[in-house]
């Protein structure tokens, strides 16, 4: 059972543009989700991450959104760059810590189109 | 660079067979979680140590064991090799701070023939 389903495997964007990126759960105990990056050959890199108790993030570019009732977030990066383009994943802790026993989602891969 | 190790980066073996992987946390950390990332599934979490002491447990098969030492590197055996065991296995760390941040390695890529 997928407990964090990320449905896009893949999405295109011209550079400049907005990227959206969404996640949807299953799990109403999920108190922490988090967005990581990776690049090939290399392990994942900790993005931006949201509590429960809030509805939006914001670091730079990147904004995380959270719908607690529909049960979905959604990363936002604008104006997205090149070197945005790598594989995305959604994750989700129990924990109010965040950091314990995370659960992924399959990951979107964000190709950014000069 | 994450700060975190991971030997070896890529180990080929036979079905039936045994391997250890090897992970070097962060300087400080004293968590390691283990994740498996089979063909385009998303990453799974196997285990996780706190300071030697086992933390946490995830879907880790019977045949998988992994432990913490006291230089808190840790280990994950993998053992009585299947076919299906072929993936990326990642290994990661985190501190003290409770920020949901977790650091990972570059990963251990097992291929099982």
């Amino acid at each position: 059972d997928q407990q964090v389903k990320q449905n896009s495997p893949s999405l295109s964007v011209q550079e400049g543009r907005i990227s959206i990126l969404n996640c949807d759960y299953t799990n109403s105990m999920f108190d922490y989700f988090l967005w990581y990056k990776k690049y090939p050959a290399e392990g994942p890199t900790f993005l931006i991450s949201i509590s429960s108790i809030k509805d939006k993030n914001e670091d730079g570019r990147f904004t995380v959104f959270l719908n607690k009732s529909a049960k979905h977030l959604s990363l936002h990066i604008v104006p997205s760059q090149p070197g945005d383009s790598a594989v995305y994943f959604c994750a989700a802790s129990v924990s109010p810590f965040g950091n314990e026993k995370l659960t992924f989602g399959t990951g979107t891969r964000l190709t950014i189109i000069p | 660079d994450s700060g975190v190790t991971q030997t070896p980066k890529h180990l080929i073996t036979a079905t039936g067979q045994r391997v250890t992987l090897r992970c070097s946390p962060r300087s400080g950390d004293l968590s390691v979680y283990w994740y498996q990332q089979s063909l385009d599934q998303g990453l799974q979490f196997l285990i996780q140590y706190y300071n030697g002491e086992e933390r946490a447990k995830g879907n880790i098969l019977e045949r998988f064991s992994a432990q913490q030492f006291p230089d808190l590197h840790s280990e994950l055996n993998l053992s009585s090799l299947e076919l299906g065991d072929s993936a990326l296995y990642f290994c990661a760390s985190s501190g003290t701070e409770n920020t949901g941040e977790l650091f990972f390695g570059e990963g251990s890529r097992l291929t099982v023939l």
